[in-house]
């Protein structure tokens, strides 16, 4: 079965620190996303990459950062973490190309709470 | 500006019933439309695509379609069950880029 696997289900920091959600997906997928979803705002797009090494910004990119080393590792970086980044995080991996056709596949969500 | 909207944040329906939930969109040209269901505490699910000049798609009981005039998608779950209680969400593709998924209707299915 494949799969999208988020480190964490439930984290909570305190404000300012340095905190590293990990995403790993064993589908040989090119593409990586990562999106925060809050009530009422639905799921927004923070980082995403279409190949190794690559990164691009989306909707809501201040105050992360991400890392691609590896095809199947997407890291998502909360530089300082701050309480209005208390959400649940979702990293989802897709094909390129027609592939598509199968859409995203999502892992289960990363809640994080900044305290 | 782009929007995407779900016009219902909740729908209750009787079981047995056929639910129906809208996706509209407003300065998009998508490729292509998805629809994923997710259930609390979980990630979205894929279930079906449809394609600009596609009409109509099915899958078991589920049934969607896409009218490209009118900007709409309508998703269909026939004999509907508790068991299909979940938020669904729609999702635009329009082409080089990642999908913008709307917020989501709430679906409750009371038996």
């Amino acid at each position: 079965d494949v799969k999208v696997t988020q480190s964490s289900r439930y984290l909570v920091k305190r404000t300012g620190e340095k905190v590293f959600l990990e995403c790993v997906q064993d589908m040989d997928h090119e593409n990586m996303f990562w999106y925060r979803q809050d009530p009422g705002l639905g799921l927004r797009l923070i980082y995403f990459s279409y190949d190794v090494k690559m990164k691009e910004k989306g909707d809501i990119p201040e105050g992360y950062s991400v890392s691609r080393e590896k095809k199947e590792r997407f890291s998502l970086i909360l530089e300082s973490a701050s309480t209005n980044q208390t959400s649940m995080y979702l990293c989802a991996s897709s094909l390129w190309g027609e592939g598509l056709n199968y859409g995203y596949t999502f892992g289960s969500g990363t809640r994080l709470t900044v305290v | 500006s782009q929007k995407i909207e779900q016009n219902s944040e909740a729908l209750n329906i009787q079981e047995g019933k056929t639910a129906t939930l809208t996706c509209n969109y407003t300065n998009y040209s998508p490729a292509y439309l998805q629809w994923y269901r997710q259930d609390p505490g979980r990630g979205p699910v894929f279930l079906l695509l449809i394609r600009e000049n596609e009409k109509e798609k099915r899958k078991e009981r589920l049934k969607v379609t896409f009218d490209t005039t009118l900007k709409q998608s309508l998703f269909h779950i026939t004999a509907s069950q508790p068991a299909d209680s979940a938020t669904y969400l729609c999702a635009l593709y329009s082409g080089n880029t990642p999908l913008v998924f709307g917020k989501g209707t709430r679906l409750s299915v009371i038996a």
